[in-house]
């Protein structure tokens, strides 16, 4: 199976900030990687596929990136509803995983 | 726009079978861009993809259930549906079904549904 790492665990910042979250994979996955937000009580909502191709109506304060087997997530501007657990899947090939999650607070 | 509604028991027994439905809405399960997936998350912890089916009916299972894992499609009733046999309190978790559209992965998912296994 494919390992996701993401990083920080947890993560804490002010509104405005720059906020960039990280998932690392334990092989190549081409750039078949999604990020999703998911607050509590709710399903995951899909931000970013394709590593860096941007969901229809997600505010384009998020944005994805790749270098390697490294994918980031950046939010350019926090906003408090931006304060929510944060997961990487990859769908390069079966199983697909997830990473373990990075839950982003608003200071 | 599509929708999707999981529906099934809320409780089930240690050692008996666990079985959801996956209502979709607003699109049709056999249009042939789209698979359908089971995804769950144990209360407080990540998520866990089960499975995909192809409204052919053909499938894909996460080895680490695979041997109790069984997801299903019904075009006529534009559902699928998963069983999870020989239950544990493991397996307790909001099960979720999802659509996954080619390059897309999962971009709908349904509200999910708690399962808790216990006597």
């Amino acid at each position: 199976d494919i390992q996701m790492t993401q990083s920080p665990s947890t993560l804490s910042a002010s509104l405005g900030d720059r906020v960039t979250l990280t998932c690392r994979a334990s092989q190549s996955i081409s750039s078949w990687l999604a990020w999703y937000q998911q607050k509590p009580g709710q399903a995951p909502n899909l931000l970013i596929y394709k590593a860096s191709t941007l969901e229809s109506g997600v505010p384009s304060r998020f944005s994805g990136s790749e270098s390697g087997t490294e994918f980031t997530l950046t939010i350019s501007s926090l906003r408090p509803e931006d304060s929510a657990t944060y997961y990487c899947q990859q769908y390069n090939s079966f199983p697909y995983t997830f990473g373990q999650g990075t839950k982003l607070e608003i200071k | 726009q599509v929708q999707l509604q999981e529906s099934g028991p809320g409780l089930v027994k240690p050692s008996e079978t666990l079985s959801l439905t996956c209502t979709v809405s607003g699109g049709y399960i056999n249009n042939n861009n789209y698979y359908w997936g089971w995804i769950r998350q144990p209360p407080g912890k990540g998520l866990e993809w089960i499975g995909n089916i192809y409204y052919t009916g053909s499938t894909a299972y996460n080895p680490s259930l695979k041997s109790r894992v069984t997801i299903s499609v019904d075009t006529s009733k534009n559902q699928f549906s998963l069983r999870v046999s020989s239950v544990a309190a493991t397996d307790t978790a909001v099960y979720y079904c999802a659509r996954m559209h080619g390059d897309v992965t999962f971009d709908y998912w349904g509200q999910g549904t708690l399962v808790t296994v216990s006597t």
